[in-house]
């Protein structure tokens, strides 16, 4: 399969933990995307990035959250000290130079 | 920010029926693309619309881009149960990462 893989797929966590979620985008795709999705509502926008540089932050991405793509390959999103709130899907998503966006089948974060 | 307003927001239907979904800005879309979700899974591309008046058609489902391109709509024809999931309209409105609406959840009964 040579789609956007996300991992892990659920991740069930106490408030107050660390997480980290990882992208592994399609492989010829420059461009890398995080969006949040909460029940009933649609994607929304957290970051972008453009091979290693990270060139869009959304106010959503609070600074509890950091993302990284060092190696202009895989990304990863890590939350600190997670909150309440912070319970969503995560999506990554991405693409070539103005092609469609590609997305994963996402991380479920769920906060107890 | 531009806003994408879709209606209705839950449609329940038998199959073989009809059914329209819209979207709506009170913006120019630069260019709009209709994304389809099902349960536990990331949205898949349907279709991307960028020419005011365009008229696209993948199977039995028709979408069409407003002339002044700041509305769409997508009609499924004789809808079936596999047609259940939510579609979400999204724009790029300019920028680099997308602008979604909050869905339409369509269910579709056998």
């Amino acid at each position: 399969d040579t789609g956007v893989s996300q991992n892990p797929r659920h991740k069930i966590t106490k408030r107050g933990q660390n997480v980290t979620f990882r992208c592994d985008p399609i492989s010829e795709h420059n461009r890398l995307y995080w969006y949040r999705q909460t029940l009933g509502q649609g994607p929304e926008f957290l970051t972008y990035f453009q091979n290693e540089a990270q060139l869009e932050k959304s106010r959503l991405l609070s600074d509890r959250f950091s993302a990284e793509r060092p190696k202009g390959s895989f990304s990863t999103l890590e939350i600190q000290r997670t909150e309440q709130g912070d319970s969503a899907m995560y999506l990554c998503a991405s693409s070539q130079l103005n092609q469609p966006q590609h997305f994963g089948d996402g991380t479920r974060l769920s906060i107890l | 920010t531009q806003l994408l307003e879709q209606s209705p927001q839950f449609l329940s239907i038998q199959e073989g029926e009809n059914l329209t979904v819209y979207c709506n800005s009170s913006s120019v879309f630069s260019s709009l693309q209709w994304y389809r979700q099902e349960p536990g899974e990331g949205p898949v591309l349907l279709v991307t619309v960028v020419t005011g008046g365009e008229v696209k058609k993948l199977k039995r489902l028709t979408f069409q881009f407003g002339d002044a391109r700041k509305d769409s709509s997508l009609h499924i024809t004789a809808a079936q149960p596999g047609d259940t999931g939510l579609y979400l309209c999204a724009s790029d409105t300019g920028r680099r990462a997308l602008t979604f609406g909050s869905g339409t959840r369509l269910q579709v009964q056998p």
